[in-house]
């Protein structure tokens, strides 16, 4: 049982080149999430997908896009990349996604180390 | 702007002592906590969650909650070299699909 896989691990880009990451869950989890975590800031929630079909703006969207591609998959895109979004991006996936419900946990997968130069 | 405050630490602890981590947020409403443990380089795991005031145990783990005063904190006894790693505590928000983290305390376990 993989849980969340992400890739790739690292990626380096240089000013205004793309790139798609990828995320994927095997444990039929309803909701997926994209973070991005920089030194001495908690996470901040990028995009999520409340279920397969739907996307929304999290607290940090701009530079950044998302597609639900089914259940399992869920990829970030950044169509030009800016250095302000060297960070590490880690997907997760929970069950039903409303983090009041008793015993909502997320999961997350092992993380990418994007730097943009 | 909603906010989740940490002490960044690093909060050192002998081994076999209590480590004591606190957390304060601001939004009056918020009805979810959670703890996450996050070893370095790797993806936070969930430790605790806690959705009512007072206590809530877990093997060497407490949750403590205390809505009145806004804060929630996470008692970890007998503390080993491996519970050392950064804790994260994070608080729901009005919507259901957000949480709101803070930047975590980073614990050393000093053996």
């Amino acid at each position: 049982n993989a849980g969340v896989t992400q890739t790739p691990k690292f990626q380096v880009l240089k000013t205004g080149q793309s790139m798609t990451l990828q995320c994927a869950q095997d444990m039929n989890h309803n909701s997926m999430y994209w973070y991005r975590q920089d030194p001495g800031m908690g996470l901040r929630l990028i995009y999520y997908s409340a279920s397969e079909g739907t996307t929304d703006k999290g607290e940090v969207p701009n530079g950044y896009n998302v597609s639900r591609l089914n259940k399992r998959e869920f990829s970030l895109r950044l169509e030009s990349a800016a250095p302000s979004q060297t960070s590490v991006y880690f997907c997760a996936s929970s069950l039903s996604g409303s983090v009041s419900a008793t015993n909502e946990k997320l999961f997350f997968g092992s993380g990418t180390q994007l730097s943009v130069l | 702007q909603k906010e989740v405050e940490q002490n960044s630490g690093p909060l050192s602890v002998p081994e076999g002592a209590i480590a004591s981590l606190n957390c304060t947020y601001s939004d009056r409403v918020s009805q979810s906590f959670f703890w996450y443990r996050q070893y370095s380089g790797k993806s936070p795991e969930l430790i605790m969650s806690i959705y009512s005031n007072g206590d809530k145990e877990d093997g060497r783990f407490t949750a403590q909650l205390n809505k009145a005063s806004q804060y929630v904190s996470l008692l970890i006894r007998d503390s080993q070299p491996s519970d050392s790693a950064t804790y994260l505590c994070a608080v729901n928000v009005d919507s259901n699909y957000q949480l709101i983290w803070g930047a975590g305390t980073k614990l050393i376990i000093k053996p």
